[in-house]
């Protein structure tokens, strides 16, 4: 069965870092373009940040500079470092597979959420 | 800019049919999207990918009363024979190079 299970959710401080991980099973994460999606209490969605199947990276001006994106081909595990972070971060985030492999496409597969709160 | 724009809200009768629309901005009209479901205090799930020619790739277990269709920069989400669990927010998602986007949603009340 093709699944993503989120960890890593949490309280932290402004100005504090959390790093989340998003397990995948039934695929290779490193073989699918991958994206970190949020959602803020009672708002939609907001794209985070995606990594394609080669490595490449890129993020929301929200984010630039402060997230980072990465993936562990030996766990099969997507990865989202957070510095820096900000109240206005705390969200629902969302670890979400494309359909494609080495081209953008539709996200047809989302984990279930881990949540992250910045409060002091 | 890759903009998608949707309606807050949308309500139709248990039973009924209800169409969804979601628009892309401009010179971004021939983009596929995908539409996404988020029953309350659930993740989204995917409903479909649809091309601008109307032609639809639906995910696993959606059931036939969802469709899609396509007419210039709009895109639409249409569900028949409404069921009290179709109550839900609605997204659209499109995707360009190192972008992704979503609409704002719109929140179905099956009435």
């Amino acid at each position: 069965e093709v699944q993503l299970v989120e960890s890593g959710g949490g309280l932290v401080q402004p100005g504090g870092s959390l790093r989340l991980s998003c397990a995948a099973s039934g695929f290779t994460v490193s073989s699918n373009f991958m994206s970190w999606v949020r959602q803020a209490p009672g708002k939609g969605l907001e794209w985070v940040s995606v990594i394609y199947s080669s490595g490449s990276t890129f993020y929301a001006d929200s984010v630039k500079g402060r997230f980072t994106i990465s993936s562990d081909k030996s766990k099969n595990t997507l990865y989202l470092q957070m510095n820096s972070l900000r109240a206005e971060d705390t969200a629902v985030y969302y670890c979400a597979r494309e359909i494609g492999d080495n081209y953008s496409d539709a996200i047809d597969i989302w984990g279930q959420g881990t949540m992250v709160t910045v409060s002091s | 800019q890759l903009v998608l724009t949707q309606s807050p809200s949308a309500s139709a009768s248990l039973g009924a049919s209800v169409k969804l629309t979601c628009t892309l901005s401009s010179g971004h009209t021939t983009y596929a999207i995908a539409w996404h479901q988020q029953q309350p205090e659930k993740g989204p799930r995917y409903l479909m990918r649809l091309s601008s020619d109307g032609s639809h790739t639906k995910g696993d277990g959606i059931p036939d009363r969802f469709s899609g269709s396509s007419s210039g920069a709009e895109r639409y989400l249409t569900i028949s024979s409404l069921q009290s669990e179709d109550e839900a927010d609605y997204y659209c998602q499109t995707w360009g190079s190192g972008i992704r986007v979503f609409g704002g949603g719109t929140k179905l009340t099956v009435l």
